[in-house]
């Protein structure tokens, strides 16, 4: 069984600029969500995607969107990049929404904007 | 609004015990789950607690108090490889969205 994976693992960009990070989920995972960690804190919730419309989003502005394939694979977009959207950025799959299904996390794509 | 507060640094000796506490209080609450990361590694599953009481996991036991919007986690016989952020996450309506606090850093000493 393959686990969560994404891509790139680092990725170094100016402000302003536009940048794309890839997750594959799990195996049979449906559901696939994104979160932001900054160094030191934990993971904020970003957006949940499941079966290829979004299911939820956190306190994140427009300039995040994202996208889910047939395949369950997602991409996470962000737009006009400022200094602050420097962070680990963590995508996890899970074989639903409902509240008891664990999620399963990728290794996280470090971003950081110079 | 949500509020998760855990301590931020703890440090214990190797083959001691070690209690993480985390209070919350957030509305339509669920479930809490607890998370291990490494650092600069991906967060993996602890346990997960949904009704009141002790869930025990080898090494590692969780509880919850739904009442008091209070859990703890326990690490028993801490190992050197425990060294690590606990994050604490709770679930709220029926979803499984993770709202998580700021993790607690725990050193195990020799």
């Amino acid at each position: 069984e393959t686990g969560v994976t994404q891509s790139p693992t680092h990725l170094i960009k100016t402000r302003g600029q536009q940048v794309t990070l890839r997750c594959s989920s799990q195996s049979g995972h449906n559901t696939v969500s994104w979160y932001q960690q900054a160094l030191g804190q934990g993971p904020q919730f970003i957006f949940q995607y499941y079966r290829e419309e979004e299911n939820g989003r956190g306190n994140f502005p427009p300039r995040f969107s994202g996208l889910q394939f047939p395949n369950y694979s997602s991409e996470l977009n962000v737009n006009a990049l400022e200094l602050d959207d420097s962070a680990l950025y963590l995508c996890a799959s899970s074989p639903g929404t409902g509240g008891s299904y664990e999620q399963y996390f990728g290794p996280g794509t470090r971003l950081t904007v110079t | 609004g949500q509020n998760i507060d855990q301590p931020t640094e703890m440090t214990a000796t190797e083959g001691a015990i070690v209690q993480i506490n985390c209070t919350y209080q957030t509305s339509g609450f669920n479930g809490l789950f607890w998370y291990q990361q490494h650092a600069g590694e991906a967060p993996t599953f602890l346990s997960y607690n949904v009704l009141d009481g002790l869930e025990e996991k080898g090494r590692f036991s969780s509880f919850l108090s739904r009442s008091k919007g209070y859990s703890y986690l326990l690490l028993k016989e801490l190992q050197m490889k425990d060294s690590a952020s606990y994050l604490c996450a709770v679930t709220q309506a029926a979803g499984n969205k993770l709202t998580f606090g700021g993790g607690t850093r725990v050193l195990v000493k020799p």
